[in-house]
């Protein structure tokens, strides 16, 4: 099972909107809708972020919003914030074999 | 509040082995699935193994398999994973997580394992 593509840096302004891909294949990423991603900042454990695609967990932001289309999901976080500067996680389940993959992970960085 | 406090990592030799506890509070342990991931030095996730709420179901990532065995006891409300046969590249940040809606929800802040002689 390989790890879920993910552009290793994405950047944006203060206020902007950024999104972040995250793509599998029809064995994972396209075949459940068990998509969640994460944001882990330095030296510190991950955080659930989006669950189920689109799905925010209790006490995060609606700044962030999941999708997917096909093979891809993506991430977006609108009004950017410097507190968003953080490493992004994608990950889905993949079936009873090897249940979960991670994407590569893409550094967010806030100019 | 949930709470999820892992211990038991360290330093080992290759081809040693570690046993890795995360105990659990907060929440209704017995009824959820728990995932261990780990987090190499300045690397990404990878997800490493799960177990369901009774402990019959149990999946690893194919590179751990047969070297990794990761179980559960209820009544002590923890989660641990038998690291046997290490290698370098075992090398990481291992983190227990709670599972919910195919997520991990909660996870603890993780202990360092290092294969090296």
């Amino acid at each position: 099972q390989s790890a879920l593509t993910q552009p290793a840096s994405v950047s944006g302004s203060p206020g902007q909107s950024i999104t972040i891909s995250c793509t599998g294949t029809s064995s994972d990423v396209g075949g459940y809708n068990h998509v969640s991603w994460y944001q882990q900042h330095p030296v510190k454990a991950p955080k659930l972020m989006i669950y189920e695609v689109s799905n925010r967990p209790s006490g995060v932001s609606n700044r962030f919003s999941g999708s997917k289309s096909g093979n891809t999901a993506s991430l977006t976080i609108s009004g950017l914030q410097a507190e968003d500067e953080a490493d992004y996680y994608c990950c889905s389940y993949a079936g009873t074999s090897t249940p979960f993959v991670f994407g590569t992970g893409t550094k967010v960085t806030v100019l | 509040e949930v709470q999820l406090v892992e211990s038991g990592g360290g330093l080992v030799q290759p081809g040693g082995s570690l046993r890795l506890s995360c105990a659990a509070s907060g929440f209704t342990f017995s009824s959820h699935w728990m995932n261990w991931v780990r987090q190499a030095p300045g690397k990404g996730l990878e997800w490493v193994a799960n177990i369901n709420q009774d402990g019959s179901r149990k999946h690893y990532v194919d590179s751990v398999k047969g070297r990794f065995t990761i179980s559960r006891d209820s009544a002590k409300n923890s989660l641990y994973l038998q690291l046997n046969s290490l290698r370098a590249e075992d090398t990481a940040v291992y983190y227990c997580a709670r599972d919910e809606f195919y997520s991990s929800i909660s996870w603890g802040q993780g202990t360092l394992v290092t294969v090296s002689s």
